[in-house]
């Protein structure tokens, strides 16, 4: 069964700086997706980027980037420039590509606490 | 209009109570989903349906039973309820393909006392 450990239960930034949270997986499939969430005191649950296992190239969304390592079975998520509602709980997901519709889940890490200081 | 929503909110009941939350998608998704998130935090599937068909039981009590009258809807009932069910419960829903973003609901608080 597919694992995501995220080891950083909180981190802080200043605000307008750079923090990176970190995510490693374990898998045997070759072929899979990972995605970060965003999950703000308001409980809904924003996806912020994502990442398909057979691209090369890290994805990127606005101040959002990803460090895609496949061999090293690592996904970072860096925000720069970190505004103030940036804070909140971030989630690394793994997603097999499932062998029918439904099938595929999305299995989390424990979450990342993300304060971001004025 | 709120792609997937979800009642109630907030849901406060005695331990032994039967109690049902209901989750509904305008997004025209073909696969619903129930997730659990824990007093830590911790997020995990419970079910999953495609087109009203039961894909994923994840070893959940059979307490809980879901149903989906239709692709638009699916609600999730819980018989007995015990201390240990107080949770967040997410509803999500994709069209079910790889790679698919899966729109989550505002989720429901359920408390049990």
């Amino acid at each position: 069964a597919q694992t995501v450990t995220q080891s950083q239960p909180e981190m802080s930034v200043q605000e307008a700086e750079t923090v990176t949270l970190s995510c490693t997986y374990d898998t045997s499939e070759s072929d899979y997706y990972l995605f970060w969430y965003k999950q703000p005191p308001s409980r809904q649950m924003i996806l912020v980027i994502r990442q398909e296992a057979y691209k090369q190239q890290n994805a990127t969304e606005n101040r959002f980037s990803v460090n895609f390592q496949k061999a090293a079975k690592s996904f970072s998520l860096k925000i720069s420039d970190s505004q103030l509602g940036d804070a909140a709980m971030y989630f690394c997901a793994y997603r097999s590509p499932g062998t029918q519709g439904g099938s595929e889940k999305l299995v989390f890490g424990k979450g990342t606490k993300l304060t971001v200081n004025p | 209009d709120t792609a997937v929503s979800q009642t109630p909110k907030y849901l406060v009941t005695q331990m032994g109570n039967d109690k049902s939350i209901k989750c509904e998608q305008n997004l025209g998704h073909d696969t619903m989903y129930w997730y659990k998130q824990d007093s830590k935090k911790f997020l995990k599937i419970m079910f999953s349906y495609n087109n009203k068909e039961l894909i994923i039981n994840e070893t959940v009590p059979n307490r809980f039973s879901p149903k989906s009258p239709d692709k638009a809807h699916l609600n999730l009932h819980i018989n007995s309820l015990e201390l240990g069910d107080s949770a967040v419960y997410f509803c999500a829903s994709s069209y079910g393909l790889a790679g698919d973003e899966q729109f989550f609901g505002p989720g429901t608080r359920l408390t049990v006392l």
